[in-house]
This record gives C-alpha cells, structure tokens and sequence, in this order.
C-alpha cells in the first residue's frame, strides 16, 4: 500500500541535543510538509518543499531545518531542542498544490 | 490568531444519533474546506472536502455544510457509528482545489459515540 512513513514514532531527545525526524513516502507526490502539533492545539505548518523548492513558514523557529534529498525523503532537524520543542510532529504528503494532504501516523518527540 | 476555530474540544453522542461539528473561520479569502479525521496514534486521513462555490457535499454517512456569509462549516455524520470515534480536524485554504500550499487546521473535536 502507497503510503507515508514516519521513523520513530517516538523520540526522546535531551534539551540541547540535535535531533533527526524522519518521512519517506511511497505515493510519488511532489509536495511534503512537516507540520508541529503541540497537545490539545491546531497541527501548526513548519514548512514544505515543492520537489526541491524549500518554502519556510516565516514564524518557524531557525533552530528548525529540514532536507529533501530525493523524492521519497524529508528529513526534520532540529538543532538545539527546548522543552517547548515537544510536540508531535507530522509528515505530510500531497500530489501537487492543493488541500488533500497524506499524512504520516506522526513522531512523538519528548525532550528532558 | 486562530483563523480556524473549533469551538467545542469535546462531543459525546449516542450511537445511531447525528454527529454535528462546528468549525468557524475568520479569513475571508478561504475558499476550500477539509475535514480529517485521527484515530489515536495515527496521523489525520482526509475525510471530506467542500469548495466555496458549493454549500452542501455528501459523502455516505457524511455531510458537510458551508455557510459563506457567517464563515460557519459543520460536519454531520448520520447515523453515528462507534468506529467514528476520533478527534476531527477542520482546514480550511485560500485558492481552491489547486490553490494555496497552505492549510490552516483547527484545533480539533473530539467525539466519542456512546454504545
């Protein structure tokens, strides 16, 4: 089955220390989001990439990067995590521009 | 600035009773609406959609309503099912189908259907 994949589920990482999030999808689809979910609030869009195009969200935080070095991967950096990094964070996927997203089940980062 | 508004976090209702969730949005400039549906550690799947030139779409057991001039869409499901129990997201973007990149989500609504 096509899908979005997300390693780990759960992370746990210590303030300070980078960390890698990872996505890979196998729907061939030009567009892959990450998107920030803190508990009990909205999925908060961190940025996106169209093929290799990075578009960043002008109120993501430098301390998050991200990298796409083919179609199927997208990775989420984060370089000095803070306790208020902890969030679940969710890939997404879509075709082309447009509203139906694909996502991932989602990896759960906690930071001590 | 919560340009989507889920005002209810939490909804409880019978089984074989109607579902109704509410979502209301402030940017006029939205003009398609999704709902996704989670179930606990999974990620949000697509459930329904509606384009502002339309006010009603019908999928099944679900229905979803627009109301333009109050910035208002509701999502109902007839009749509810236990396996409905999840939280439900409402998103909404300016551009249409093929539009904007962006999606702005709610905060969610959790229903639980009550055997």
């Amino acid at each position: 089955d096509a899908m979005v994949i997300q390693n780990p589920r759960y992370q746990v990482t210590q303030f300070g220390k980078p960390v890698t999030l990872s996505c890979s999808q196998t729907l061939n689809h030009n567009v892959m989001y990450w998107y920030q979910q803190k508990s009990s609030q909205a999925p908060k869009l961190l940025f996106h990439y169209y093929d290799k195009d990075f578009n960043n969200e002008a109120d993501t935080p430098d301390n998050f990067q991200s990298r796409r070095p083919n179609t199927s991967f997208c990775f989420l950096d984060i370089r000095s995590p803070g306790l208020g990094d902890a969030a679940m964070y969710l890939c997404a996927t879509s075709r082309r521009t447009g509203g139906k997203r694909f996502f991932g089940p989602g990896t759960r980062l906690t930071v001590l | 600035d919560q340009q989507v508004k889920q005002n209810s976090p939490s909804l409880s209702v019978q089984e074989g009773r109607i579902s109704i969730l509410n979502c209301d949005y402030t940017n006029s400039m939205f003009d398609y609406f999704l709902w996704y549906k989670k179930y606990p550690a999974e990620g949000p799947t697509f459930l329904i959609s509606i384009s502002s030139i339309k006010d009603k779409n019908e999928d099944g057991r679900f229905t979803v309503f627009l109301n333009k001039s109050a910035k208002h869409l509701s999502l109902h499901i007839v009749p509810s099912q236990p396996g409905d129990s999840a939280v439900y997201f409402c998103a909404a973007s300016a551009g249409g189908v093929q539009g904007a990149q962006k999606l702005v989500f709610g905060q969610g609504t959790r229903l639980t259907i009550n055997p």
